[in-house]
């Protein structure tokens, strides 16, 4: 079952804030985040495993709240490079396997 | 540095016609998957394959199979493609078991089925 992301788009002018939330029904044993460009492939940022863990890349981070079964990906100061689709994926039991959302489009306009 | 290759960009093929998707990593890695990807419904797990010969159902298998030889090559097959499986297919590679593992995706296939 697909992580249910939001908002599924959003637009920001350069040095705006925003966040990025991803929920699921099932237990979440990892949650990763990727972030596609037009026309290029999924990249990724980063990965937070249970406890809650606050993880950073730049100036973007990101928390896990393994109650709630879910995730925030946090973008401070937007930059116009920060635009393109945000993807979480959600990882149920340690396998392999690796689900991902639908996706939240980000545009950051000058 | 890091390369997962897809066969081909851009595709264009007849309803019914066989659709071979090659996938080729260069990382050694165990787990290797196909997703398609489509407007509002994100990435979604086709077939994913965590050893040589070894693969599981993902998500959405119907219509398709995959062929795993070769630790470096994940292949997917369309037996009789439809138009319904005009989409944008993505492979990806990631190490075994290990926690903490990002996934490596490769560029995209583009197909057009008419």
């Amino acid at each position: 079952q697909q992580p249910v992301q939001s908002p599924q788009a959003v637009i920001l002018r350069e040095g705006e804030d925003a966040v990025i939330n991803c929920s699921s029904s099932k237990a979440l044993y990892s949650v990763h985040w990727y972030r596609q460009k037009h026309g290029e492939a999924p990249v990724f940022l980063m990965i937070l495993l249970k406890g809650g863990e606050q993880k950073g890349h730049e100036k973007i981070s990101a928390s896990f709240n393994e109650k709630k079964q879910q995730s925030s990906l946090y973008l401070t100061a937007s930059q116009l490079s920060y635009s393109g689709t945000y993807f979480c994926g959600t990882d149920y039991g340690g396998y392999q396997k690796v689900t991902f959302g639908t996706g939240t489009k980000l545009q950051v306009i000058p | 540095d890091v390369k997962v290759t897809q066969s081909s960009r851009y595709l264009v093929k007849r309803t019914g016609e066989k659709v071979f998707l090659e996938c080729v990593q260069d990382m050694d890695h165990e787990n290797m998957f196909w997703y398609r990807q489509d407007p509002g419904l994100g990435l979604r797990l086709i077939y994913f394959s965590y050893d040589v010969k070894m693969k599981e159902k993902g998500d959405i298998p119907e219509g398709y199979s995959v062929s795993r030889e070769k630790k470096e090559r994940f292949s997917l097959i369309l037996e009789s493609a439809s138009t319904n499986q005009t989409s944008m297919y993505l492979c990806a590679s990631r190490p075994g078991r290990g926690v903490g593992v990002e996934q490596y995706f490769g560029p995209g296939t583009r197909l057009t089925v008419t």
